[in-house]
């Protein structure tokens, strides 16, 4: 199974600075999501991104967060204010069309906020 | 909301013997149960599922059981080897929605 693309691999960003996280996925790919993993700890579900709006969100996702899909392909997920508790891997995921509950994961961004 | 538990935390042993990882759920309600492989540096990898429906499922040397009923799931590999070394998670997938709940991990060490 191919993974999905996510750029930057590592993004270093001041306290208070907007970030924008990107996966490129699969196109005949259903459903997309975010999740973040703080340094040693468990994968955490942010949002999931399912034709074009958002299905769910945890209460991680705060008004802070955005996903988008601005241009149909790439997946995005903002962080306007960035913390220094954001500093995490973040996953983007992604379910192929046809039902399947298979969430495969890309890489990973890894954030450091200063 | 759902909470999964995973256990032990790390666990160390001898290649070509066998590695167990033992995960509970605490909804009922959850029907689907993924096994994933996290290689440092990397995403996790999916490596097994199991679907509430069906007991046990088993891929070459990777199995795993789920009983419903006691809300609990375990990983089995066989003939382990010094490549099977990583972080492993469990998650559990609610019949609504499509989000995963993940477990702690298990950081599996395979000695030579």
């Amino acid at each position: 199974e191919p993974e999905v693309t996510q750029t930057p691999s590592h993004q270093v960003t001041q306290m208070g600075q907007e970030v924008i996280l990107r996966c490129v996925p699969i196109s005949n790919h259903l459903y997309f999501y975010w999740y973040r993993q703080i340094l040693g700890q468990k994968v955490e579900f942010l949002v999931s991104f399912y034709n074009n709006e958002i299905s769910e969100k945890s209460e991680i996702f705060d008004d802070q967060f955005s996903v988008e899909r601005p241009d149909g392909s790439n997946f995005t997920l903002k962080i306007r204010s960035t913390k220094l508790e954001d500093s995490a891997m973040y996953f983007c995921a992604r379910t192929r069309a046809g039902g399947n509950y298979e969430q495969y994961f890309g890489p990973g961004t890894r954030l450091t906020v200063t | 909301g759902e909470n999964v538990e995973q256990h032990p935390s790390t666990l160390s042993v001898q290649e070509g013997d066998s590695a167990v990882i033992k995960c509970t759920y605490s909804d009922s309600a959850s029907n689907y149960f993924p096994w994933y492989k996290q290689e440092l540096g990397k995403g996790p990898q999916l490596i097994i599922d199991i679907r509430s429906n069906v007991g046990e499922k088993k891929d070459q040397r990777i199995a795993v059981t789920l009983n419903k009923t006691a809300k609990h799931f375990s990983l089995h590999i066989t003939e382990t080897q010094p490549e099977d070394s990583a972080v492993y998670f469990c998650a559990a997938k609610k019949n609504y929605g499509q989000n995963f709940v993940f477990g702690p991990g298990t950081r599996l060490s395979v000695l030579p």
